[in-house]
């Protein structure tokens, strides 16, 4: 069966730092994924897609970046972190026809 | 206006009662249409998923959706504590790899 881990589960930053989010699937190949950021009343919203190995998509201008070294790890950065990077992302994989499944999220804080 | 509308609650029901949940959008390149509950602090589960008008069910979850209206919904039977969660409708055109337009979620509240 398919399943997607994200690491670490809570994290809690000052700002200026750099910051490393990690996702992994299993039992799938050559996913789709995705990256959200869940913000307190603005539901969820979609920071990056790829639909292969160094293949990344960007929805919105931001201070993150996103890289897929593997076919099944999806990796969040940023160089300098902001207040308003706090929120809870979210990646998701996508292996058939438009079904996603999320995994369990990172809690970011900036302080 | 919003893409996706939804109604954020909270929506407060007695147990074992009929709950309606709904979702407006305005996009009408939409097609396929999801349903997901997600519990504090965790990711979204996917419950249900449709393709098209018309209803589909799943036990005591039905899903409807009114593409003339731009009007979707989700229904739960006999509604449980276990059913307290917040419930995020999700929609996609189709035909490219990117993501999921999302409401914002209405959160539900069943009363023992």
């Amino acid at each position: 069966s398919q399943t997607i881990h994200q690491w670490p589960a809570t994290l809690v930053q000052p700002v200026g730092s750099p910051l490393s989010l990690e996702c992994t699937v299993e039992g799938t190949s050559n996913p789709n994924l995705y990256w959200y950021r869940q913000a307190a009343g603005r539901g969820l919203q979609l920071l990056f897609y790829s639909v292969g190995i160094g293949q990344i998509s960007s929805e919105v201008p931001q201070n993150l970046s996103a890289s897929r070294p593997q076919d099944r790890q999806f990796i969040l950065s940023s160089k300098k972190l902001l207040l308003s990077d706090s929120g809870f992302y979210l990646c998701a994989f996508r292996d058939r026809a438009y079904e996603q499944y999320f995994g369990p999220g990172t809690r970011l804080t900036v302080t | 206006q919003k893409e996706v509308e939804q109604d954020p609650g909270p929506l407060s029901v007695p147990e074992g009662a009929i709950v309606s949940l709904n979702c407006t959008y305005s996009n009408s390149a939409f097609q396929y249409f999801m349903w997901y509950r997600q519990y504090s602090r965790k990711g979204p589960e996917l419950l249900m998923y449709t393709y098209s008008s018309g209803n589909k069910e799943d036990g005591r979850f039905t899903a409807q959706v009114d593409k003339s209206s731009k009007y979707i919904s989700l229904f739960i039977r006999d509604s449980q504590p276990s059913d307290s969660a917040t419930y995020l409708c999700a929609m996609y055109s189709g035909g490219g790899a990117d993501g999921l337009t999302f409401g914002k979620g209405t959160h539900l509240i069943i009363q023992p």
